[in-house]
């Protein structure tokens, strides 16, 4: 079975702060998403990453794949308040029917 | 920007009765599926849908739970006999590509809250 571990769940620091928050697994996947959700609404898409390796940038959101596609992070620089939400990082398997299986995400508090 | 769209936005109802929740997905996606998110909990898997029949299935999607693609928009969930730990939170997705491409992100809806009493 699949499982996708975020650590850390709750994170609560001053804006200005930079922080990272990681998505590990012990399987193989062909990409990882990273979603952001509101209280009250579904998640949305921030970013996949594809490639081992691979880094992207979304302003201050860092995103990285890691070389052997099973763990992934999010860094945040100089966060604001408007990051506050739910961070869902979530795996497609390398098989054709595999589902996306999600996180349990990292609830992430920006104090003003 | 298109977007998935479910109502009801909440519904209530008692334990035993059947409830349906509604969706409409994007138009042009091919694959669709049910998730869903118990209050505090990760958001888990129900259901996948391709061509008009159930591609996969969670251990969660058992006899009490069926979906319709009754015409070319709406999909919907049926639970025939709604528990109290049916309560949750369920979230609709689309999206266009083949798992495995790297190119399928989900879009979800905006979630039906599932109040059972």
């Amino acid at each position: 079975t699949q499982l996708l571990e975020q650590s850390p769940q709750f994170l609560s620091i001053q804006e200005g702060e930079n922080l990272t928050v990681y998505c590990n697994s012990s399987s193989v996947f062909s990409s990882l998403q990273w979603y952001r959700q509101e209280p009250g609404e579904g998640p949305v898409l921030l970013v996949t990453v594809v490639t081992g390796g691979e880094v992207k940038k979304l302003k201050r959101l860092t995103f990285q794949f890691g070389d052997a596609r099973k763990d992934s992070s999010l860094h945040i620089t100089a966060a604001q308040p408007g990051d506050t939400g739910l961070y869902l990082c979530a795996g497609e398997g390398m098989n054709r029917d595999d589902k996306i299986i999600f996180g349990k995400g990292t609830r992430l508090h920006i104090l003003p | 920007e298109p977007e998935v769209t479910q109502t009801p936005s909440h519904q209530v109802t008692q334990m035993g009765q059947e409830v349906i929740l509604r969706c409409v997905p994007i138009s042009n996606h091919l694959y669709f599926y049910w998730y869903r998110q118990i209050l505090g909990q990760k958001v888990e898997f129900l259901v996948s849908f391709y061509n008009n029949e159930i591609s996969e299935k969670s251990e969660i999607f058992d006899d009490q739970f069926s979906v319709e693609r009754p015409d070319g928009s709406n999909f919907t969930l049926k639970i025939r006999s709604t528990k109290l730990e049916d309560s949750a939170m369920y979230f609709c997705a689309s999206n266009l590509a083949i798992n495995g491409a790297g190119n399928s992100p989900l879009h979800f809806g905006n979630g039906t809250r599932l109040t059972v009493t």
